[in-house]
């Protein structure tokens, strides 16, 4: 059980390149989603998905586009990289039931865009 | 924009001594959750507690919420150094069909560094 599997760890991209993020899933768990991560500025939601061919804006989407035909994967493409995308990337799952649940994050990916 | 706000920034304690963070938010919530971040890693899921309660343990954690106020506090007692690490407080709201699935929206986070 891998849990939450994010790829590549590192990426450095030029303006205006394009690339996926991966994010991969072993749990089974229906809904999964992506935050970026800036200094000083917390995390926040860029999109998320409640199952296998639904998937739906978070607070800054502008950029990145998803798709989820599976419910093990959810990746995150940027269209055409800036600067201002420079960040670490998690991916995260939730678990659980209203009674009791969670999230589990992904160990990120940091990148960079020159 | 971000839901919540946490105090302070950043702390400094001595092993074995209390550290307290607080959060603030500003909508209505279904649940508040605190989430622990090693330099360089993921979240850790530490506690979530639900809209109708008030108070809530987990071994050395205590969380406290008053919704009233729109605040939760994240009480760690007996620190230890490998407590290191930034705290972060997330909230689920609420939304026009009364469900919370899917958003969570995290504060600034706090910074705490135990002193072996």
């Amino acid at each position: 059980n891998a849990g939450v599997t994010q790829t590549p760890k590192f990426q450095v991209l030029k303006t205006g390149q394009s690339m996926t993020l991966q994010c991969a899933q072993d749990m089974n768990h229906e809904y999964m989603s992506w935050y970026r991560q800036d200094p000083g500025m917390g995390l926040r939601l860029i999109h998320y998905s409640v199952g296998a061919g639904i998937t739906d804006q978070g607070e800054v989407p502008n950029g990145y586009n998803v798709s989820r035909s599976t419910t093990e994967d959810f990746p995150l493409r940027l269209l055409s990289a800036a600067p201002s995308q420079t960040s670490v990337y998690f991916c995260a799952t939730r678990w659980g039931t209203d009674m009791f649940m969670g999230y589990t994050f992904g160990s990120g990916t940091r990148l960079t865009v020159v | 924009s971000q839901q919540g706000e946490e105090d302070p920034q950043a702390l400094s304690i001595q092993e074995g001594e209390n550290a307290t963070m607080n959060c603030s938010y500003k909508t209505s919530i279904n649940n508040l959750q605190w989430y622990r971040q090693n330099s360089g890693r993921g979240l850790v899921h530490l506690i979530l507690i639900r809209s109708n309660e008030r108070e809530k343990h987990s071994g050395r954690l205590r969380v406290t919420l008053d919704t009233s106020k729109k605040s939760s506090s994240l009480l760690i007692t007996a620190s230890r150094a490998a407590d290191t690490a930034s705290y972060f407080c997330a909230t689920e709201s609420i939304n026009a069909g009364g469900t919370s699935y899917g958003k969570l929206t995290f504060g600034q986070g706090t910074i705490l560094t135990v002193h072996p």
